[in-house]
């Protein structure tokens, strides 16, 4: 069975740009959530959906969106770009909505010059 | 954000030697979930348990849902050069969905 896959790998944006970012689960899995990891904050929940609803979210602005397709495959959208919004961003699936086992993709490394 | 205390952050240590790291916080968790990150790649799950005082072991890894569940606990027996990496904990609460908090991580060293 494949993995998470996320595409692209990685991405250099400009300050004030936006970017989507997207994330397709492990076949069967209608859980997805995204995590941002940096090396002072670690890795900090964003965001979970469960069958195209948002169901938690976590403590980040209002720039960072996201969305559920019916085949589970999620995108994160991040506007207005600011410095500090470089990280890698990792998704994660699982089978149900407070499942406790959890994927991780390879992630999204995200520049923002 | 909230994150859990897990120590040590790093250790540098010789093949064949034993390790083992913990993960404590004032919250209780239902799930404890343990991770291991390679450079550039996504933490991969290595262990996960459901049930206070629950012991799993996976290979050469063991790991304890500790009975307050507000703890867990990670050995690597007889650690090898690939063992190398960051070991991050992870607890879940039931009633915040599939929401993960994260230890900061300890990063293995193993000297062959």
């Amino acid at each position: 069975k494949a993995g998470v896959t996320q595409t692209p790998r990685y991405l250099i944006k400009t300050r004030g740009q936006q970017v989507t970012l997207s994330c397709s689960p492990i076949s069967g899995h209608r859980s997805v959530s995204w995590y941002q990891q940096t090396p002072g904050q670690g890795l900090q929940f964003l965001f979970e959906y469960f069958s195209e609803t948002q169901r938690n979210k976590g403590n980040f602005p209002g720039r960072f969106s996201g969305r559920q397709f019916s085949n589970s495959r999620s995108e994160m959208n991040v506007s207005t770009l600011e410095l500090g919004d470089s990280a890698l961003y990792l998704c994660a699936s699982s089978y149900g909505h407070a499942d406790g086992e959890q994927y991780f993709g390879p992630g999204t490394r995200l520049t923002v010059t | 954000g909230q994150q859990l205390n897990q120590s040590p952050q790093s250790m540098f240590i010789q093949e064949g030697e034993d390790v083992s790291m913990n993960c404590t916080s004032s919250s209780i968790f239902n799930t404890w979930l343990w991770y291991k990150q390679d450079p550039g790649e996504g933490p991969v799950l290595l262990i996960a348990l459901y049930k206070a005082g629950e012991l799993t072991s996976n290979g050469r890894l063991t790991a304890q849902f500790g009975t307050t569940r507000k703890d867990s606990f990670l050995n690597i027996s007889a650690s090898i050069p690939s063992d190398v990496g960051i070991y991050f904990c992870a607890g879940q609460s039931t009633n915040a969905g599939n929401m993960l908090t994260f230890g900061g991580g300890t990063r293995l060293m193993v000297k062959p």
